[in-house]
């Protein structure tokens, strides 16, 4: 069975610095990897997902995330951090393919923005 | 572009009580998932459907059930409520092939 793994509860970085927030999963075959974010009270926004292909996907708000196979990692990072990107980040795995499998997310990690 | 809708938003309840809870995906999305976000939880599968059929069942209490509608529209029925209970309800829907997109969710509450 699929599991997401982000290490840190929560992170503080300064505002215009850079970020990378770790995540993990554990799965037998070609996962399809998303990160989302929430803000308090709010619903899942899709940051970015990699389904196949290109290893660094790009997404919403100047987001990245690399998957890399070797390390069965899909860090989220981003250069320059804005007091607006405080909020809670999921990572989330499904199963490649067709197929209606669920969604398993990660802890989450809280990101916290210092002026 | 139309996203997920579900209703209500909000629902206060009181223990013992039921609830319905509503979701509607993205045309032609066929694939409706459930899950459950408690305070400070990451979020939690409960239940999802695929053209009107049960295509995968997780933490769902047996207090609850749910059930998809020809238009691939779904609603999860909340029986004997209790203080637990009180959560983010997501939906989201999905189609083969693509991503998973997400409601704004219902918070229930339950008093």
């Amino acid at each position: 069975a699929q599991s997401v793994t982000q290490p840190d509860i929560h992170i503080t970085v300064s505002e215009g610095a850079s970020l990378e927030l770790r995540c993990n999963y554990s799965y037998g075959a070609t996962p399809y990897l998303f990160w989302y974010v929430q803000s308090p009270g709010q619903g899942l926004q899709l940051l970015l997902k990699y389904f196949s292909g290109d290893t660094l996907v790009q997404g919403i708000k100047g987001f990245e995330a690399e998957f890399k196979r070797s390390q069965s990692s899909f860090n989220l990072r981003k250069p320059s951090v804005h007091w607006s990107d405080a909020a809670e980040y999921f990572c989330a795995v499904g199963a490649g393919g067709t197929g209606f499998q669920k969604l398993v997310f990660g802890t989450g990690t809280r990101l916290l923005v210092s002026p | 572009a139309a996203g997920v809708i579900q209703s209500p938003r909000h629902l206060i309840k009181e223990k013992r009580e039921t609830a319905t809870l509503k979701c509607y995906p993205i045309p032609r999305h066929d694939t409706v998932y459930w899950y459950q976000q408690g305070p400070g939880q990451d979020p939690q599968f409960l239940i999802s459907f695929y053209e009107k059929m049960q295509s995968d069942k997780g933490s769902i209490p047996d207090r609850f059930s749910a059930q998809q509608f020809s238009d691939y529209h779904s609603e999860l029925n909340m029986s004997s409520l209790e203080l637990g209970d009180s959560a983010l309800y997501f939906c989201a829907g999905r189609a083969s092939g693509y991503g998973y997109t997400f409601g704004s969710g219902t918070r229930l509450t339950v008093v």
